[in-house]
């Protein structure tokens, strides 16, 4: 089956800088991939549609110029966390969909991310 | 607005105990719906999905789930759990391009040896 990855696993970082999460289709191109955003013991929430090629597009709520999306080619995705503050610290996943009819999203294993 | 909800927030069970958890989706149009899986550690899995036809669906590892329009639910089935069951079951909702998702809170089973 398909498969995404994300990277790093997990990361640490101080507040006030920024984390680059990366996520790749390793086996299909995606032109489309989706962030989610899971709290602990919370489910997923959609933070934005990544699009190759054009600007994500960020669900009610999330803020654009904080969470930074570029979808760089068909098989990358990378998500960006500017100047992170501890109440960004969350579960960080990306979920592409699969390119035959009738398939689902695959989804990578997920960044934690710990702003200290 | 799509919303998903489930009903257990915690199971537990004794290996061979049949499973049933509850999922209600709130959508207005045509749906497509989904369970999902995610043991410890591990990534978000498919366990099966419902796109049309047989409302009855059979997915990995012995899971099956009904969809009942009338009640807007699609609860997940197994008549006999494994410790290996153990896991997070996510109860989801897409559009007919299955392209967003909309995810319930989950449940976490545990099903003790």
């Amino acid at each position: 089956g398909a498969v995404v990855s994300q990277h790093p696993s997990w990361v640490i970082c101080k507040s006030g800088t920024s984390v680059k999460i990366e996520c790749r289709s390793l086996d299909f191109q995606a032109t489309t991939m989706f962030w989610y955003r899971q709290f602990p013991k919370q489910s997923l929430m959609l933070m934005a549609t990544s699009n190759e090629g054009s600007k994500a597009t960020y669900e009610q709520g999330v803020e654009k110029d904080k969470f930074l999306i570029n979808h760089a080619s068909l098989t990358l995705s990378t998500l960006t966390v500017t100047s992170a503050h501890p109440e960004d610290s969350s579960f960080y996943i990306c979920s592409a969909p699969g390119t035959s009819a009738g398939d689902t999203q695959y989804f990578g294993p997920g960044t934690r991310l710990t702003v200290l | 607005a799509q919303s998903v909800s489930q009903h257990n927030h915690h199971v537990i069970l004794s290996e061979a105990a049949s499973l049933e958890l509850g999922c209600n989706y709130s959508y207005g149009g045509t749906v497509n719906l989904f369970w999902y899986v995610q043991y410890p550690g591990q990534h978000l899995q498919l366990l099966l999905k419902y796109f049309s036809g047989d409302p009855l669906v059979k997915g990995i590892k012995g899971f099956e789930a009904e969809f009942i329009k009338s009640k807007f639910s699609f609860n997940l089935r197994k008549p006999s759990v494994q410790w290996s069951d153990t896991a997070e079951y996510f109860c989801a909702v897409g559009n007919t391009g299955f392209q967003k998702l909309v995810f319930g809170t989950g449940t976490r089973l545990l099903v003790s040896p």
